[in-house]
């Protein structure tokens, strides 16, 4: 069965500082990888994703995530935090022929 | 290119009552998804259609049922609603599964 696992449930951190936003999954087979990004009342928005390749991963708004297959996780990172990047991010993980399966969200609150 | 959308944005019922939820995917792609997020908790996955079949369902009662049409569009029914039903009702579109889009929800309250 697949699973995601985001450990912390508030990630506080001043403007300007880099960020973590950290994932960890469980799946049978090959890992597809996904951040998505939540703002208030909106669905939630493609960020970046690991199919194959770089274990390094660039997606919009300056964010990456690093696939470490033998620690099972995929943290989101971004090197200087804004205030506008203050929202509800959730990790995903898929195998082929699976559905997606959602993390239960971290939200980021980035302070001025 | 248009979006995933879905309507109606909101949605507002009493108990007992039966709400139909719409989602129209991206064009191409041939699978959706619907999630239920209810306020303060994550996504909960509801059920994969693809081609027009059922691939998935999440661990929710048989009164939450859909289906796929032809043109991939797909409906969200809820049976004899419940309170602990009012919630973000999200879809979301893929083709092979790489990557989903997500509609803008719809919010559902059960008076």
């Amino acid at each position: 069965a697949q699973s995601v696992a985001q450990p912390e449930d508030q990630v506080n951190v001043a403007e300007g500082n880099p960020l973590t936003v950290k994932c960890t999954y469980s799946v049978s087979g090959n890992p597809y990888l996904f951040w998505y990004v939540q703002y208030p009342n909106r669905g939630l928005q493609f960020l970046l994703k690991y199919i194959t390749g770089d274990n390094l991963v660039k997606g919009s708004y300056g964010f990456e995530a690093e696939f470490n297959k033998s620690q099972t996780s995929f943290h989101l990172k971004k090197p200087s935090a804004l205030v506008s990047d203050s929202a509800l991010y959730f990790c995903a993980v898929r195998s082929y022929g699976q559905n997606f399966v959602f993390g239960p969200g971290t939200r980021l609150s980035v302070l001025p | 290119e248009a979006g995933v959308t879905q309507s109606p944005t909101h949605l507002i019922k009493t108990s007992g009552q039966q709400a139909t939820l719409r989602c129209s995917p991206i064009s191409g792609h041939t699978s959706v998804y619907w999630y239920q997020q209810a306020l303060g908790l994550g996504l909960q996955f509801l059920l994969w259609y693809d081609e027009g079949e059922e691939r998935n369902r999440g661990n929710f009662p048989p009164r939450f049922s859909g289906r796929q049409f032809p043109n991939y569009s797909s409906e969200l029914n809820v049976n004899a609603l419940e309170l602990e039903d009012s919630a973000l009702y999200l879809c979301a579109s893929s083709l092979f599964g790489e990557q989903t889009y997500f509609g803008a929800g719809t919010r559902l309250s059960v008076l």
